[in-house]
């Protein structure tokens, strides 16, 4: 079975902080997303990657950025948290066949 | 862009009783499909999917969806819920390009 893990499940943070949130998967696979989920907007795409080191703007990418060092690994930072960004953030990676196999999710509150 | 629409945002249905949930996506390019469901605070999980073959795929747990292409439709039954079913369903649909798409999410509500 693939696995996702998110590196937490609730996170609360003050304005301005800087935010890592963390993203592994197991099965080797080369798309990793992250989302935002709010209620009444559905999933919206933040950002993605297709490999190591390569990254694409999704649909709301502006406060965000990401980092792909490893495979594995694909992490989305805050730069400096606001309270519009208070949510429920959704990792996700892709088999070949383009199935998302999604992590456990981090709700964040921003103070 | 493919666009997914999820009809229904809201679905009561009494306990033992059948439900259908509507989704429809606007492109009759070749499609990858896709059911996801939310239990609260938890992540997306993969209930079932298309991807070739019989138009007609079940879930473990009862579910059935049908891939209608005339239609573009790919409706999610169940013939009797259980109270366990109350969860957030979410349709999606991939295109050539491994691009996903997703509705705007299903809250099911099965009542007693």
């Amino acid at each position: 079975d693939v696995k996702v893990t998110q590196s937490s499940r609730y996170l609360v943070k003050r304005t301005g902080e800087k935010v890592f949130l963390e993203c592994v998967q197991d099965m080797d696979h080369e798309n990793m997303f992250w989302y935002r989920q709010d209620p009444g907007l559905g999933l919206r795409l933040i950002y993605f990657s297709y490999d190591v080191k390569m990254k694409e703007k999704g649909d709301i990418p502006e406060g965000y950025s990401v980092s792909r060092e490893k495979k594995e690994r694909f992490s989305l930072i805050l730069e400096s948290a606001s309270t519009n960004q208070t949510s429920m953030y959704l990792c996700a990676s892709s088999s070949p066949q383009g199935t998302q196999y999604f992590g456990p999710g981090t709700r964040l509150t921003v103070l | 862009a493919q666009s997914v629409t999820q009809l229904d945002s809201q679905v009561p249905v009494f306990e033992e009783a059948p439900v259908e949930l509507r989704c429809n996506y606007s492109s009759s390019v070749s499609v990858y499909l896709f059911w996801y469901v939310q239990y609260p605070n938890q992540g997306l999980q993969l209930l079932l999917k298309y991807l070739s073959g019989s138009t007609l795929v079940e879930s473990i747990n009862g579910f059935e969806a049908e891939f209608n292409k005339s239609q573009t439709s790919f409706h999610l039954r169940k013939p009797s819920v259980h109270i366990s079913d109350t969860a957030e369903y979410f349709c999606a649909v991939s295109d050539p390009s491994n691009q996903f798409y997703f509705g705007t999410g299903t809250s099911l509500t099965v009542i007693p």
